[in-house]
């Protein structure tokens, strides 16, 4: 059975700092990998997804994540955060772009200024 | 080009009544999730439909919830005789019929009291 493990459940940067938020999974075969931001109050917003290629995915907001297989992980990162980043992370994996995602619990993530 | 809507935003229903969340999905898109979100967790996968088909329900509770997703209109969730564990916030996504990642929508949160 697949699953998703978020071991950090709040995180607190200063504004202008890194990040980088944790993500490992468990998937029996190549897994198709996402990141969702979301908002209090609202629904999912797709960070950046892996499917195959280049381990460094580019998503949107200035976000990256580096697959790395042999350590079953996801991790997300930012160079700089901005206090409008101040939200909940969700990492995901699925069997393909039109199936069941497993999700993580998540990572709210609070921006001190 | 209009997202996934989903409607109500906010439903109350008192214990044993029955809840009704519809999602109309994106233009073009053939394929609908849902996903429940309990307080403080990740979403959950609940059900896969497309037009007129139950594809996966693997994560729906055996009672009380029912779903589809007919040849016109939105697809609805159902929820008779609502319980307390009820409460949460039910999101649906859609995707295209060659994958290529889904759409969240807002989500609607249920209330039981």
């Amino acid at each position: 059975a697949q699953s998703v493990t978020q071991p950090d459940i709040h995180i607190t940067v200063s504004e202008g700092a890194s990040l980088e938020l944790r993500c490992n999974y468990s998937y029996g075969a190549t897994p198709y990998l996402f990141w969702y931001v979301q908002s209090p109050g609202q629904g999912l917003q797709l960070l950046l997804k892996y499917f195959s290629g280049d381990t460094l995915v580019q998503g949107i907001k200035g976000f990256e994540a580096e697959f790395k297989r042999s350590q079953s992980s996801f991790n997300l990162r930012k160079p700089s955060v901005h206090w409008s980043d101040a939200a909940e992370y969700f990492c995901a994996v699925g069997a393909g772009t039109a199936s069941k995602l497993t999700f993580g619990t998540g990572t709210r993530l609070q921006v001190t200024l | 080009n209009a997202g996934v809507m989903q409607n109500p935003r906010h439903l109350v229903r008192r214990r044993g009544q029955e809840a009704r969340l519809r999602c109309s999905p994106m233009k073009g898109h053939s394929h609908v999730y849902w996903y429940r979100q309990l307080p403080e967790e990740g979403l959950k996968f609940m059900v896969y439909l497309q037009k007129e088909n139950i594809i996966d329900e693997s994560g729906m509770p055996k009672e009380r919830f029912s779903a589809e997703f007919p040849k016109e209109g939105p697809s609805i969730l159902r929820i008779q005789q609502v319980v307390r564990g009820d409460s949460a916030a039910y999101f649906c996504a859609s995707s295209p019929p060659s994958g290529a990642g889904y759409t969240f929508g807002s989500g609607t949160r249920l209330t039981v009291v």
